[in-house]
């Protein structure tokens, strides 16, 4: 079935220091999204990229798709501690499946 | 506008007993997801329902659980005769419908601890 990689697993990473995650699958994606999941909370929607080399910027953080479509990145530029929490790529299967890639986790010590 | 509805929040049953986990989804929305995460783990597809339909349960346990979406009220999720590794925050998320890429939103998810 469709899967998607997310790497890295885990980032510490220092106050203002910058930070990416990364998905990849192994067959041409129609859209990725990203989800947020603080410490004990829920996964919060971020984005959605639907286009082939799109790129969106929210404030800090900016996200790619890949041109072909199977992969895609996460960017947080100068990282503050309120960025803390787990970072998911979400793709649609053929069916009617939303999966998960198994999220990057963000520490940020200040 | 109120969000996913999930309640409640958390649960502690013992083991053999049954949990019973309730979710209403985003005003205007008809599809219901249930996921399951275990503690430092990922977001585990179970079930995809529309209004009284089991649209997909394969990422549903062949035993003890099961899912409803009735025409009235909210979507049960139900595990019977729960076991320790049962132990897990269940999320329910909602769409508007089922078009390719349309995002689904979370509920704040249920916390089940099986004692």
């Amino acid at each position: 079935g469709q899967q998607v990689m997310q790497i890295p697993q885990y980032q510490h990473v220092q106050e203002g220091e910058d930070f990416t995650t990364y998905c990849n699958s192994s067959t041409t994606l129609s859209n990725i999204q990203w989800y947020k999941q603080r410490p004990g909370g829920h996964p919060v929607f971020l984005i959605q990229l639907v286009k082939s080399g799109e790129v969106k910027k929210q404030k800090r953080l900016t996200f790619q798709f890949g041109e072909a479509k199977k992969n895609s990145s996460l960017h947080i530029t100068a990282t503050q501690t309120t960025d803390v929490g787990t970072y998911f790529c979400a793709v649609n299967t053929g069916g009617f499946k939303t999966i998960f890639g198994a999220g990057t986790r963000l520490f940020v010590k200040a | 506008n109120a969000g996913v509805m999930q309640n409640p929040r958390h649960l502690v049953r013992r083991r053999g007993q049954e949990a019973r986990l309730r979710c209403s989804p985003m005003k205007g929305h008809s599809h219901v997801y249930w996921y399951r995460q275990l503690p430092e783990e990922g977001l585990k597809f179970m079930v995809y329902l529309q209004k009284e339909n089991i649209i997909d349960e394969s990422g549903m346990p062949k035993e003890r659980f099961s899912a409803e979406f009735p025409k009235e009220g909210p979507s049960i999720l139900r595990i019977q005769q729960v076991v320790r590794g049962d132990s897990a925050a269940y999320f329910c998320a909602s769409s508007i419908d089922r078009e390719a890429g349309n995002t689904i939103y979370f509920g704040e998810g249920s916390w089940l601890t099986v004692v």
